[in-house]
């Protein structure tokens, strides 16, 4: 079973600040990785896939890179409304399952 | 627009059973794989079970397996979770999730249903 590990578990930045998220896993994953963001009280939001691919309609602001085991989801500048929990996400081909790192709250500081 | 709606979270006593549905629109329900993912209050995300688009293939979390069966009814275009022997562990907001076939990623979630096992 692959684990992924998320940290730091809290970032504290201001607006406008760069955030460097990190993800990784317990054996290599390829680029099966994904980066959803959740904000109090509202459904996880698909930011990135395949590592590096940024899904439809989120701003220029969020990159991924990584490859087998370690991964990083990058804010350039951040908005008021990105902080939030960010989680991490692989996918298994086969069986296709999915497991979730334990998520990294970026807080105002 | 994608919409997924969850119903039938509640509270429940320990052993007790329950039924989730998830009523899909906006989209051709049958060409996509479906899953349901939970999350435990103030905690992070859980994978719980996944089901094929033609229902041929289902799959669950160790933690489920054996407790929670996942099928659905294309022709209704929804979503079900019956969910046995329930633990106070299983106390969580449960997700109906698409599987977006392009990438393999959950690309629409819905808002959510509460289950509290006490």
């Amino acid at each position: 079973e692959i684990v992924l590990t998320q940290s730091p578990a809290t970032l504290s930045l201001s607006p406008g600040e760069r955030a460097t998220l990190s993800c990784r896993a317990s054996q290599s994953i390829s680029t099966y990785l994904a980066w959803y963001q959740q904000k109090p009280g509202q459904a996880p939001r698909l930011l990135i896939y395949d590592a590096s691919s940024r899904a439809t309609g989120i701003p220029a602001r969020f990159s991924g890179s990584g490859s087998g085991t370690d991964f990083t989801l990058t804010i350039s500048s951040l908005e008021p409304e990105d902080f939030a929990v960010y989680y991490c996400q692989q996918r298994s081909n086969w069986p296709p399952t999915w497991t979730f790192g334990q998520g990294t709250k970026v807080e105002i500081k | 627009e994608v919409q997924l709606v969850e119903s039938g979270g509640g509270l429940v006593k320990p052993g007790g059973s329950l039924r989730l549905s998830c009523a899909a629109s906006g989209f051709t329900f049958n060409n996509y794989n479906m899953n349901w993912v939970r999350q435990a209050p103030g905690k992070g995300l859980e994978w719980v079970s996944s089901i094929y688009s033609d229902s041929s293939y289902k799959y669950y979390a160790d933690s489920v397996k054996g407790r929670f069966t996942i099928s659905r009814d294309n022709a209704k275009r929804s979503l079900y979770l019956e969910m046995e022997s329930l633990r106070a562990e299983d106390t969580a907001v449960f997700y109906c999730v698409r599987d977006d076939f392009l990438t393999g990623y959950a690309d629409y979630w819905g808002q959510g249903t509460l289950v509290t096992v006490s």
